[in-house]
C-alpha cells in the first residue's frame, strides 16, 4: 500500500546497544523527517533530509545518526542507546506544506 | 526553544460545548498547519493557513490565521466525543517546509 511505514512498531533494548529504526515511503517525496514525541515536549525534530544523501540536524540530534542512500528510505540509528532516548519516534515525509506521518515506533531503553 | 506555544495544554469538556485552542509565536510563519493525533497513530493534517487574517472552515472546526502571521486559533463548535485527540499546530518559517510543532492541546470530549 502507498504511504509511509515504520518498523518495528515496538522495541525494547538495553542501554548501550545500537538500534536502528526503519522508515519507508512510497511517494518519492524529497523531504523526510524524524521526530521524537515525549510528554510535555511535543514533537521535536531530530534530523531531516532534503533529498538522497542530504541530511541536516534538527533540534535534538545528539546520540542519533541518519542516512539516506535512497529517496524512499530514511533509517534512524541510536549508536549507543540511553534511557533518555526512551520515546515514541515518528518518521514523516512532506509534499508542499503537508507532512505525512508513519504510525510511530515506541522505543523503550532499559 | 519552543517557537510555537499552545494553550490550553489540556481541555476536558462535555459534548455540545464550544472550545477554542490557541497557537502563539513571536516568529512570523510563512504557513501554519493544524494536525490532529489519535492515540497510537501519527498526526494527520487538518488544515493549512497561509494568508494573514485567513479563516478556513472544516465542518464544525474553524481555523484562523492572525493578521501578522504569528498566531492561529482553532474553534470547535458543538464538540463531539469523536473530536477527542491531541491537536497540534505546526509552522514553517523558510522557503523549505521544515515544520516546527507546538506541544499540543489534549482534548477530551465526554458524552
Amino acid at each position: 500500500d502507498a504511504g509511509i511505514t515504520q518498523s518495528p512498531r515496538y522495541k525494547i533494548t538495553e542501554t548501550g546497544r545500537q538500534v536502528t529504526l526503519m522508515c519507508h515511503q512510497t511517494w518519492s517525496h524529497s523531504y523526510m523527517f524524524w521526530y521524537r514525541q515525549d510528554l510535555g515536549h511535543g514533537l521535536r525534530l531530530i534530523y531531516y533530509s532534503a533529498a538522497a544523501d542530504i541530511t541536516d540536524k534538527g533540534e535534538v540530534p545528539d546520540g542519533y545518526v541518519v542516512s539516506r542512500s535512497k529517496t524512499e528510505n530514511f533509517p534512524l540509528t541510536l549508536e549507543s542507546a540511553t534511557r533518555s532516548q526512551t520515546s515514541v519516534y515518528f518518521c514523516a515525509s512532506s509534499r508542499g506544506t503537508e507532512a505525512f506521518f508513519g504510525q510511530g515506533t515506541r522505543l523503550t531503553v532499559v | 526553544t519552543q517557537l510555537l506555544e499552545q494553550s490550553p495544554q489540556f481541555l476536558s469538556i462535555q459534548e455540545g460545548e464550544n472550545l477554542t485552542v490557541y497557537c502563539n509565536s513571536s516568529s512570523v510563519f510563512s504557513s501554519l498547519q493544524w494536525y490532529r493525533q489519535e492515540p497510537g497513530e501519527g498526526p494527520v493534517l487538518l488544515v493549512t493557513v497561509v494568508t494573514g487574517g485567513e479563516v478556513k472552515k472544516l465542518k464544525r472546526l474553524t481555523f484562523q490565521f492572525g493578521d501578522a502571521r504569528k498566531d492561529s486559533s482553532l474553534h470547535i463548535t458543538a464538540a463531539q466525543p469523536g473530536d477527542t485527540g491531541l491537536y497540534l499546530c505546526a509552522g514553517g518559517t523558510g522557503g523549505s517546509y521544515i515544520p516546527t510543532f507546538g506541544r499540543g492541546t489534549s482534548l477530551i470530549v465526554h458524552p
